[in-house]
């Protein structure tokens, strides 16, 4: 059974560009959520998916956005990309009130 | 809001040392609690968690009390070995039914054990 799996591991993007995260669900997983994690720190959330609307955000500007798809799978776009968005991004599966499950992440630089 | 608050790392314990990480945190009702650990280059794993106070969570030797009377959740674990050497995160989440809950962290704390 495989767990949360994300894609890419590592990328490298320039000031200005655009990003695509992402994120497959732990098997029979129907909620998914996005998590930041700079350097150091803990991890802060973006925003939820369930059935393929955003049901939660965190504090985070509308260069980020997300979709889930009908297999809820699922996206996270960042645009216009600052230094300042260079972290972990992770992903987290869950269904209904059960255990959260995290995949390993994203490693994202922006130059 | 809600917020968690861990003592600052690092940590630096010898191999067999008693260990304790504290955590405080602050919500409206009835969260759960959770300690999450993360080995360097690696993603988050769920290290034990509680949903309501005197519940004890408790995995691999480490244990952990939630405590309503003064919203903590200390981490803890009797004899700490090399492979322990990892990064603890403690983390609430406002509710733990229904698809709207999220989890908030804290800053993490720096467990590194020497031989």
């Amino acid at each position: 059974d495989a767990g949360v799996t994300q894609s890419p591991t590592h990328l490298i993007k320039t000031r200005g560009q655009q990003v695509t995260l992402r994120c497959s669900p732990k098997s029979g997983h129907d909620t998914v959520s996005w998590y930041q994690q700079a350097l150091g720190q803990g991890p802060q959330f973006i925003f939820q998916y369930y059935e393929e609307e955003e049901r939660q955000r965190g504090n985070f500007p509308d260069r980020f956005s997300g979709h889930q798809y009908p297999n809820y799978s699922s996206e996270l776009n960042v645009n216009a990309l600052l230094l300042g968005d260079s972290a972990l991004y992770l992903c987290a599966s869950r269904r209904g009130g059960n255990t959260i499950y995290f995949g390993e992440g994203s490693w994202l630089t922006v130059v | 809001g809600n917020s968690v608050t861990q003592m600052e790392g690092p940590v630096t314990l010898s191999e067999e040392a008693f260990l304790t990480i504290n955590c405080t945190y602050t919500a409206t009702g009835y969260p759960s609690l959770f300690w999450y650990v993360q080995y360097p280059g690696e993603g988050l794993q769920l290290l034990l968690k509680a949903t309501k106070a005197d519940d004890k969570g408790s995995n691999k030797g480490f244990e952990a009390t939630y405590r309503k009377e003064t919203t903590s959740f200390h981490l803890e674990k009797g004899s700490v070995q090399v492979s322990d050497s990892a990064v603890y995160f403690c983390a609430l989440s406002d509710t733990y039914t229904g698809t709207a809950s999220k989890l908030t962290f804290g800053t993490g704390t720096r467990l590194q054990v020497t031989l």
